[in-house]
């Protein structure tokens, strides 16, 4: 069973730019998150969506928005990059939603580097 | 919501037995206690999740007291590939936002 399957690996963009990371879940999981993890502050949590509806939100400016679709892959997207944003952003995939004996799985990454 | 704490860094020697607190005075009734592993550059890894008393898988242990307010993962016999962070996670991510929340985790470093 292939796990979870982040594109790209790698990212390099400007300040001001736009990017978008794409997320493919472990085949029949339903909910996708995403994470930031930066050095300094760990792995925060950025938004969570299930049935291509976002559910939860973290504490992050609305230059981060994300979506899911049908086929419950999802896609972030940042806007006016700062310097800030460079991070490794991670996603998650399970297999439902509002279960607390939930299992997360997590894929490799995009590495954002923002110049 | 609960909210977890974990001390910051662990040192411990090849062949050693460590164990990683984790405290969570607010857990929920219905709320599971589930340990990750991190290795840098890669996503977390699930280790090991359990509700009360104890939990045993090929890799780790985890104990939970009868109050559910903290719990401990045991490492046997760690070796060098064993440093990593370790994450403690309550609830699930049915819990709301504060669910889904990692922390810094436990820097646990093995030295030969």
């Amino acid at each position: 069973k292939a796990g979870v399957t982040q594109t790209p690996r790698y990212l390099i963009k400007t300040r001001g730019q736009q990017v978008t990371l794409s997320c493919s879940p472990i085949s029949g999981h339903r909910s996708v998150s995403w994470y930031q993890q930066t050095p300094g502050q760990g792995l925060q949590f950025l938004f969570e969506y299930f049935s291509e509806t976002q559910r939860n939100k973290g504490n992050f400016p609305g230059r981060f928005s994300g979506r899911q679709f049908s086929n419950s892959r999802s896609e972030m997207n940042v806007s006016t990059l700062e310097l800030g944003d460079s991070a490794l952003y991670l996603c998650a995939s399970s297999r439902g939603y509002r279960t607390t004996n939930e299992k997360l799985f997590f894929g490799s990454g995009t590495q954002l580097s923002v110049l | 919501l609960a909210k977890t704490t974990q001390p910051i860094s662990m040192d411990s020697y090849e062949g050693q037995e460590v164990n990683i607190t984790c405290s969570h005075n607010n857990i929920a009734t219905n709320d599971y206690i589930t340990w990750y592993q991190q290795f840098p550059s890669q996503g977390p890894r699930f280790i090991i999740q359990g509700y009360k008393t104890k939990v045993t898988n090929e890799v780790a242990s985890l104990f939970i007291p009868a109050d559910r307010k903290s719990s401990t993962l045991s490492l046997p016999r760690v070796s060098l590939s064993d440093t990593a962070v370790y994450y403690c996670l309550v609830g699930g991510i049915g819990g709301g936002a504060d669910g889904l929340t990692f922390g810094k985790g436990t820097h646990l470093i093995i030295q030969p």
